[in-house]
């Protein structure tokens, strides 16, 4: 079945520095990939999406691209500050009636001053 | 616009009980879905609901049910609850087929 594999974490970094957390996917179509953020104590946010393959995403920063050929979505920020210390997680999702977000675990990002 | 609410955010319940959990998606939105959250298994989709009828579900038992209303929103219920319930329980609504969802803040959910 379709599947998403995110790097494990936690992750540390100091602020400024440069991130990226890794998602694979397995799909048996062509889904549209997110990413969503959870602060502690939170629901999700959306991150950014994307629909197509070749398509980037991008928000507050952060921003990830399709890749069909690698089957990746990697999330990525030139700069990280203290306030993204969060839990994110990529998905993927077909819409219609098979419209539920299949997740990855989940990589928790602790950003340090 | 207004989020995706959800009531009540904290619940403590013994086991055995049942539990009815409500969702209110963001106004025009028509489809409601609901997820749970643990530590162990992650996030996993529990039912999808579009204009008043279940569209998808996903693998849990029958204790797990739900229902969407005419005004879109939803409730959940878990009844002879057990240890294992315990969890974040996310609703999450969309305009309607192939449409990003957006999350509520959840319902903690502890099972004693």
């Amino acid at each position: 079945g379709d599947s998403v594999t995110q790097m494990e974490g936690p992750v540390t970094l100091s602020e400024e520095a440069f991130l990226t957390i890794n998602c694979t996917y397995t799909a048996t179509g062509y889904p549209s990939l997110f990413w969503y953020v959870q602060y502690p104590g939170e629901g999700l946010q959306l991150l950014l999406k994307a629909t197509k393959a070749d398509d980037k995403g991008s928000n507050k920063g952060f921003e990830a691209t399709y890749r069909k050929e690698t089957t990746s979505f990697h999330l990525e920020k030139g700069s990280v500050q203290v306030s993204d210390s969060a839990v994110y997680f990529c998905a993927l999702n077909y819409g219609g009636s098979q419209g539920n977000l299949i997740f990855g675990k989940g990589t928790k990002l602790s950003v340090k001053p | 616009k207004a989020g995706v609410t959800q009531t009540p955010r904290y619940l403590i319940k013994t086991r055995g009980q049942q539990v009815t959990l409500s969702c209110s998606p963001i106004s025009g939105h028509r489809s409601v879905s609901w997820y749970q959250q643990t530590p162990g298994q992650g996030l996993q989709f529990l039912f999808e609901y579009f204009s008043e009828t279940q569209r998808n579900k996903g693998n849990f038992p029958g204790r797990f049910s739900g229902r969407q209303f005419s005004n879109s929103r939803s409730e959940m219920n878990v009844s002879t609850l057990e240890l294992g319930d315990s969890a974040l329980y996310l609703c999450a609504s969309s305009p309607g087929a192939q449409e990003t969802q957006y999350f509520g803040p959840g319902t903690r959910l502890l099972v004693l």
